[in-house]
């Protein structure tokens, strides 16, 4: 059963860089991968977006391989701000399409 | 900018009992969503909405049901609650939707307990 999986958390130090991928193996073949960040008692918030090869942005940076069964989100020199639980989202064809969230990765910054 | 707001921020009823959680936003935004996240089953899609008067289904519709009189408004309906919906439930909306993806906007959540 084609499914979207995440590393259920990571642990980092302020100042590196958090790695994080999402495995998503019969997207849909025209559609984006969205990546989400949650703070606890709030609703996810969009962080980056894209649909192949490497999009950068002021806060991470997206990569997805040419097979795009997987994505991977960067976050450069991360800070205590940047603990939180981050989601990617895509549509899974055998899921009819239908947008489908990760299970979630919870990163804790350490100082 | 109110942007995108949910009521009520939290909700306390008993099993069967008949339960409307509502969501607005204020950038006329044509897709709105409903999903529900609860742990070990991270966020997943309740209903969702094209435009007015356009619905369809999600991952997990069963016992719920919404209507879209209006393009600002989502309301959705437990008709009979039960345990199992003690949930936090989630709207977003977009500008566009499952045809393009686009950035979702979260509203804040409605922490719901079902007794």
């Amino acid at each position: 059963l084609a499914k979207t999986t995440q590393p259920i958390s990571m642990d980092s130090y302020e100042g590196q860089e958090v790695n994080i991928t999402c495995s998503h193996n019969n997207i849909a073949t025209n559609d984006y991968i969205t990546w989400y960040q949650q703070f606890p008692s709030q609703g996810p918030r969009f962080i980056i977006q894209g649909y192949k090869t490497k999009v950068t942005n002021e806060v991470a940076s997206l990569f997805i391989p040419a097979d795009r069964k997987s994505s991977t989100l960067s976050l450069p020199r991360v800070s205590l701000s940047d603990t939180a639980v981050y989601y990617c989202l895509v549509k899974i064809k055998a899921a009819g399409n239908k947008l489908t969230f990760g299970g979630g990765t919870r990163v804790l910054v350490k100082p | 900018d109110a942007g995108i707001t949910q009521s009520p921020r939290y909700k306390i009823t008993e099993t069967g009992r008949q339960v409307t959680l509502m969501c607005h936003q204020t950038w006329s935004h044509s897709y709105m969503f409903w999903y529900r996240q609860d742990l070990g089953h991270g966020l997943r899609l309740i209903y969702y909405s094209a435009a007015a008067d356009i619905t369809d289904k999600g991952e997990v519709p069963d016992g719920y049901v919404v209507s879209r009189s209006k393009t600002e408004n989502f309301p959705l309906t437990l008709e009979s609650a039960t345990r199992s919906q003690t949930s936090v439930y989630f709207c977003a909306s977009s500008e566009l939707g499952q045809g393009v993806q686009e950035t979702q906007y979260f509203g804040p959540g409605t922490r719901l307990l079902v007794l």
